[in-house]
């Protein structure tokens, strides 16, 4: 069975950093390309980022040079790491695994508050 | 980067009905590249759709998917219950890669 569990999620100072984990089981992250999508508070789906199986990266350009996605293939995992955090980063982080270019499974989602 | 706009922005209906949902692009959308999500609250989005007319696995054949071009529409024959929830359209653009999604439809019960 396909899982994705997002972790790491919480309150963060404006300017600060943030690494969202995503825990995958049931297939294998390094052959598959994966993504994150956020949504903020009451509103709609963002896509902020991609990985590819060959380990190409592609980011919104909300979030480029602000946000990194990478993946550690020995733990199944793949990550964001978010810096220079601002109130407009508040939102839900989902963690989706990309195939046919749509997104077919969900983790439940991470909750990120940058605020004072 | 192509706009989708999602229309209308509320649908009441009752169960039993059905609904019409629509996706329009501000450019062409490679068909194969489009897909439909459901989003109950407090959930994750759920695929239902891609390619624009395929079905993902386990969504009930009363969800249908069609249109090419910049208009696409997502159909739900003979409303359930468990059916009233917002409805996201989504496409991919290839140089650079990315994706975008439509600010979605709330299908709300009359």
């Amino acid at each position: 069975e396909v899982q994705l569990v997002e972790s790491g999620g919480g309150l963060i100072q404006p300017g600060g950093s943030l690494r969202l984990s995503c825990a995958a089981s049931g297939f294998t992250v390094s052959s598959n390309y994966m993504s994150w999508v956020r949504q903020a508070p009451g509103k709609g789906l963002e896509w902020v980022s991609l990985i590819y199986s060959s380990g190409n990266t592609y980011y919104a350009d909300s979030v480029k040079g602000q946000f990194t996605i990478s993946r550690d293939n020995s733990k199944n995992t793949v990550y964001l790491q978010m810096n220079s955090l601002r109130a407009e980063d508040t939102a839900v982080y989902y963690c989706a695994r990309v195939i046919r270019q749509n997104f077919d499974y969900w983790g439940q989602g991470v909750l990120v508050t940058v605020s004072p | 980067e192509i706009v989708l706009t999602q229309s209308p922005g509320t649908l009441s209906l009752s169960p039993g009905e059905r609904a019409t949902l629509s996706c329009r692009a501000s450019q062409s959308v490679t068909s194969g590249y489009l897909a439909w999500y459901q989003q109950k609250p407090g959930q994750a989005p759920r695929l239902l759709i891609y390619g624009a007319s395929s079905r993902a696995t386990g969504v009930p054949d009363r969800f249908s998917g069609s249109g090419s071009g910049t208009d696409f529409t997502l159909t739900i024959t003979r409303l359930e219950p468990e059916d009233f929830a917002v409805y996201y359209c989504q496409q991919y653009g290839g140089s650079p890669p990315g994706y975008t999604f439509g600010r979605g439809t709330k299908l709300e019960i009359k």
